[in-house]
């Protein structure tokens, strides 16, 4: 399976904890974006990253968070000291990047978060 | 920063050809229509994508008039594995071509045996 990965697909934490997710987009893809999506709502964009560089992070995304792609390859999200609020299915995707068409994003499979 | 609105629900029963429109009236010359099907605890699945007129794949139709101002998705017979939700997007497109894209709450289909 060539598409978008997500590990780990399911995490329960306690408030408090620090929690990282990782992301590998699809090979060759030079854009990444992370979105939240929360129970009946459509996923919101958190932040985009142009190879390693991240070109744009909405305002969604607080000092708690944090987002890499060190290599310009796979993705990590961090969250610290975790809130009941960010319990939410965390969503990553990539895009080609090409010029001349629409630039279609490609979502993986989510990693669910659980705060208690 | 394009919006678009679409129904919040739709019904069909198995075999019909669904037909979800979605207004996007502030989509500008360089966005590109886009929507995505998911189901519940999943993500986001590409459907199909277009600028103008007519574009068809394997799984769907997208109708974009002349204006652009309203797309319309069309899935031909569904079935009861067709039940998801439905995302219309349009992206805004930035310098050098990424296109931020704003999802809505999105169409539930529910396909009824």
């Amino acid at each position: 399976d060539t598409g978008v990965s997500q590990d780990p697909r399911h995490k329960i934490t306690k408030r408090g904890q620090n929690v990282t997710f990782r992301c590998d987009p699809i090979s060759e893809h030079n854009r990444l974006y992370w979105y939240r999506q929360t129970l009946g709502q459509g996923p919101e964009f958190l932040t985009y990253f142009q190879n390693e560089a991240q070109l744009e992070k909405s305002r969604l995304l607080s000092d708690r968070f944090s987002a890499e792609r060190p290599k310009g390859s796979f993705s990590t999200l961090e969250i610290q000291r975790t809130e009941q609020g960010d319990s939410a299915m965390y969503l990553c995707a990539s895009s080609s990047g090409l010029a001349g068409v629409g630039d279609t994003q490609y979502f993986g499979p989510g990693t669910r978060l659980t705060v208690l | 920063l394009a919006k678009t609105t679409q129904p919040i629900s739709m019904d069909s029963y198995e075999g019909q050809e669904v037909n979800i429109t979605c207004s996007h009236n502030n989509i500008a010359t360089n966005d590109y229509i886009t929507w995505y099907q998911q189901f519940p605890s999943q993500g986001p699945r590409f459907i199909i994508q277009g600028y103008k007129t007519k574009v068809t794949n394997e799984v769907a139709s997208l109708f974009i008039p002349a204006d652009r101002k309203s797309s319309t998705l069309s899935l031909p017979r569904v079935s009861l594995s067709d039940t998801a939700v439905y995302y219309c997007l349009v992206g805004d497109s930035h310098s050098g071509g990424y296109q931020k894209v704003t999802f809505g709450t999105g169409t539930k289909l529910q396909v009824i045996p």
